[in-house]
């Protein structure tokens, strides 16, 4: 089990461009989330897909943010046109649910560092 | 709307000496789960240790203890017998049995000293 990774590790944009990270989980987990972290503060959840479907995603992901699992397996998460704010650390997790939620242990990437100049 | 606070921005320990982290929450669901995950400089989260609602004992993995007091809605990590390895930002998740989102406070940096 090699843990869940995330490419590439560090992005240095400039504003309007657009940039695309990925997310590879941990083999046979069903469960994918995106969360995005800023400086001091604590990851806040973006959206999270069970298999390829997108179940949820926060009002904190705008227009111009896209996430999708095509065939359930690696994610990407898509920002067009990027602003400043946007300038985060950006943290998939996965997990496998087998029952309830409420024990559903999610298991981080190493995160994407974002700067957008 | 869940709520998740940890009142210490930084704590320093003593190698070998114990440090207890806290943690407090709101919430209205009679479910969930309390996470702490460690984060060192390197940004990844690494798991630590898992308490539910309905959990009857304390969770402990290791060196790690959860000092869950529910009526205080409160869910305390201690860290025994100190590392350096274990400085890095703590920090403290809930998910409610009604939410898919597992919602974090603003974290402690935890500071070991030689």
């Amino acid at each position: 089990d090699t843990g869940v990774s995330q490419d590439p590790r560090h992005k240095i944009t400039k504003r309007g461009q657009n940039v695309t990270f990925r997310c590879d989980p941990i083999s046979e987990h069903n469960r994918l989330y995106w969360y995005r972290q800023t400086l001091g503060q604590g990851p806040e959840f973006l959206t999270y897909f069970q298999n390829e479907a997108q179940l949820e995603k926060s009002r904190l992901l705008s227009d111009r943010f896209s996430a999708e699992r095509p065939k359930g397996s690696f994610s990407t998460l898509e920002i067009q046109r990027t602003e400043q704010g946007d300038s985060a650390m950006y943290l998939c997790a996965s997990s496998f649910l087998a029952g309830g939620t409420v024990g559903e242990t999610q298991y981080f990437g190493p995160g994407t560092r974002l700067l957008v100049l | 709307a869940q709520k998740i606070t940890q009142t210490q921005p930084g704590m320093f320990v003593q190698e070998k000496e114990a440090v207890t982290l806290d943690c407090t929450y709101d919430t209205s669901d009679p479910s969930y789960g309390l996470f702490w995950y460690k984060q060192p400089s390197s940004g990844e989260m690494i798991f630590l240790i898992y308490q539910g609602s309905y959990d009857q004992q304390n969770a402990t993995e290791g060196r790690y203890s959860l000092n869950f007091q529910k009526a205080r809605k409160s869910a305390n990590l201690v860290i025994s017998a100190s590392q350096l390895g274990d400085s890095a930002m703590y920090f403290c998740a809930m998910r409610e049995n009604n939410n898919n989102d597992m919602r974090f406070g603003a974290g402690t940096r935890l500071t070991v000293k030689p």
